[in-house]
């Protein structure tokens, strides 16, 4: 069975320091990873998605990921914090495929991150 | 272009009532998908649909049950609530070719069981 662990439930950062959301993964088979983000009372967001193409993967609002077989790690970085940041990120791996089509997301527990000045 | 919209927001039921929560996707795709969030234990999936016509159980199916009423709706009904369905309950829907599919998400629906 596919997991995914998130480190640390609640992050707290200074706006403008660097931002690290840790996510360890398990799977059998090699995995297509998310990143996702949720503002305050509104849904899910892709922010980048690790689907074998490149092990470096951008994206929006300036977040990066970096996926690492040997540390089944796909932690999520940007440089800079910024206020607008602040929200709760959740790391999802998919598989396997559902029957008659589709993808089932395993998510992670998710990171509170906060954003001080 | 609306995306996913999923009615109500807001829900308040006193045990044993029931209700149907209502999902929508204009964007012409094939999967849908149900779930529910808590606090601590992330988002976990409760039913889906492959295509039209086809429903099958996720990993927390018991006490509810779904439609695919066509392509673009996908409801999700309680009937009987409990309080231990509390919850904020999303739905997602993706075109369904592959792991890759990015799943796009509603709003949520905020439901307290009393």
């Amino acid at each position: 069975a596919q997991s995914v662990t998130q480190l640390g439930s609640h992050v707290s950062v200074s706006e403008g320091a660097l931002v690290l959301l840790r996510c360890n993964y398990s799977s059998s088979v090699p995995p297509y990873l998310f990143w996702y983000v949720q503002y305050p009372n509104q849904g899910l967001q892709l922010l980048l998605k690790y689907t074998s193409a490149a092990t470096l993967v951008k994206g929006i609002n300036g977040f990066e990921a970096e996926f690492k077989k040997s540390e089944t790690s796909f932690h999520l970085t940007k440089p800079s914090a910024h206020m607008s940041d602040a929200a709760e990120y959740f790391c999802a791996v998919s598989g396997p495929r559902l029957t008659g089509g589709g993808n089932k997301l395993t998510f992670g527990t998710g990171t509170q991150l906060k954003v001080e000045l | 272009n609306a995306g996913v919209t999923q009615t109500p927001k807001f829900q308040v039921l006193k045990t044993g009532q029931s209700m149907t929560l209502q999902c929508a996707q204009d964007m012409n795709h094939n999967s849908m998908y149900w779930y529910r969030q808590d606090p601590g234990m992330g988002l976990r999936l409760i039913y889906y649909s492959a295509s039209e016509g086809t429903t099958d159980k996720g990993e927390v199916p018991n006490g509810y049950n779904v439609s695919r009423l066509n392509k673009r709706e996908f409801s999700l009904r309680l009937e009987s609530a409990a309080p231990s369905q509390t919850s904020v309950y999303f739905c997602a829907s993706n075109v369904g070719t592959g792991g890759t599919d990015t799943q796009y998400f509603g709003p949520g629906t905020r439901l307290t069981v009393l």
